[in-house]
């Protein structure tokens, strides 16, 4: 079955410090995976989108990779601030096809 | 811009009462999506629409759901009858571009709904 896996626990880093938060599917061919941020009692909010044929993707401090041999997806945070605090959600759309998919998100906290 | 605007914010209901969620998509936008999340499942698709017409509805969990989007600027979701595991927060997102898969999807704030 199709699955799509974020780390179900929480991340804890120090301010300052890059975060790595993980996105890894099963039995999907995304044609793209694009990354949200939810913050609490908010909707999903979009960041970052990356095609199956780029390896990689920035903006600002974000950063993005797309590894479809490994078939995962690697979001990285720079110089990480309190304010990157929340949820972040990765989402797959299978390529020809409209249907937007989400993983479960991991929850991202920055210590001051 | 009013971004998506879903009505009520929370909605508080007794087992087997029929629930109305309702949603205004942003103008312009092709695409609809309604989605529910709980913390067990996640952020799981129900149904989504393109121009009005639904195109997969395989996430609608049971005939209990049902979903109409009867012009391009109002959609709504029905439970009835409702049961307590129906509890969750169900979020609307809209997209430009009909079919383009690489647009992001705009969400509103969400219904909590909590079936007694």
């Amino acid at each position: 079955s199709q699955k799509i896996e974020q780390n179900s626990e929480a991340l804890n880093i120090q301010e300052g410090k890059t975060a790595t938060l993980t996105c890894n599917y099963t039995n999907y061919s995304p044609a793209y995976l694009q990354w949200y941020r939810q913050d609490p009692g908010r909707g999903p909010v979009f960041l970052l989108l990356i095609r199956e044929n780029e390896k990689e993707k920035r903006k600002e401090r974000l950063k993005v990779t797309f590894d479809t041999t490994l078939k995962q997806s690697l979001f990285h945070i720079t110089a990480s601030q309190p304010a990157d605090s929340a949820t972040y959600l990765c989402a797959l759309v299978p390529g020809g096809y409209q249907k937007v998919t989400f993983g479960t998100g991991t929850k991202l906290q920055v210590i001051p | 811009d009013a971004g998506v605007i879903q009505s009520p914010r929370h909605e508080v209901t007794e087992m087997g009462q029929e629930v109305t969620l309702r949603c205004k998509p942003i103008s312009g936008h092709n695409s609809l999506f309604w989605y529910r999340q709980t913390m067990m499942r996640g952020l799981e698709l129900l149904i989504y629409f393109n121009n009005n017409v639904p195109i997969d509805d395989s996430g609608m969990p049971e005939d209990r759901f049902s979903a109409k989007m009867p012009n391009a600027s109002f959609s709504t979701l029905k439970i009835q009858p409702s049961e307590p595991r129906d509890s969750a927060v169900y979020f609307c997102a809209s997209r430009f571009g009909g079919g383009a898969p690489n647009e992001k999807l705009f969400f509103g704030s969400g219904t909590q709904l909590s079936v007694l």
